[in-house]
């Protein structure tokens, strides 16, 4: 059973650039959500990706999008890079079954951006 | 919205001391109360978790409570050791999707 892996995992970007992270789901699971985690603070929701749709979103504004393939991999695309967005990017992978049966999140290493 | 408060920010116990760190959430539907650990660098791992039919749950030195009247939550360590230094977060996940919401963590500092 592999486990969830990110990619890339350290990175440096100016404002106004463009960014892609890329996480890779555990074997088994569907549902693939990303978090941003700053410095000293727990992991905000950022947006979540089921059956390759868009399933929730947190207060992020739309320069945060998404992907995920059919694979159940996803990406995270960060627009317009704002000093702000530095943090460590989280992505989790769940096995989704029902609003009343839901399995435990697994996090993956993380990818920190750093924004200049 | 969902928004998941907790307390304290940072705790420092005695080693073989017993540590509590308490959340209250906002969203009366959630039904899902899991509890990361997060060491220094390191990935956030579960650590235990209760689902709301439930009112309390134990793993080993690991006990986590729920008042579903009150939204609170909370986690206990018993005989803390140096290993279980680490930041501790709280979460809950609410019904309309496969949401969760984590509180700010807690800072836990065992002293040996």
């Amino acid at each position: 059973e592999t486990g969830v892996t990110q990619s890339p995992t350290h990175l440096i970007k100016t404002r106004g650039q463009q960014v892609t992270l890329r996480c890779s789901s555990q074997s088994g699971h569907n549902t693939v959500s990303w978090y941003q985690q700053a410095l000293g603070q727990g992991p905000q929701f950022i947006f979540q990706y089921y059956r390759e749709e868009e399933n929730g979103r947190g207060n992020f504004p739309p320069r945060f999008s998404g992907l995920q393939f059919p694979n159940y991999s996803s990406e995270l695309n960060v627009n317009a890079l704002e000093l702000d967005d530095s943090a460590l990017y989280l992505c989790a992978s769940s096995l989704f079954r029902g609003v009343a049966n839901t399995g435990e999140l697994f996090f993956g290493e993380g990818s920190r951006l750093t924004v200049l | 919205g969902e928004n998941v408060e907790q307390h304290p920010s940072t705790l420092s116990v005695q080693e073989g001391d017993s540590a509590v760190i308490k959340c209250t959430y906002s969203d009366s539907a959630s039904n899902y109360f899991p509890w990361y650990k997060q060491e220094l660098g390191k990935r956030p791992q579960l650590i235990i978790d209760i689902r709301s039919n439930v009112g309390e749950k134990k793993d080993q030195r690991i006990a986590v409570t729920l008042n579903k009247t009150a939204k609170h939550f909370s986690l206990h360590i018993t005989e803390t050791q140096p290993e279980d230094s680490a930041v501790y977060f709280c979460a809950a996940r609410g019904t309309s999707y496969d949401k969760v919401i984590f509180g700010p963590g807690t800072s836990l500092s065992v002293i040996p």
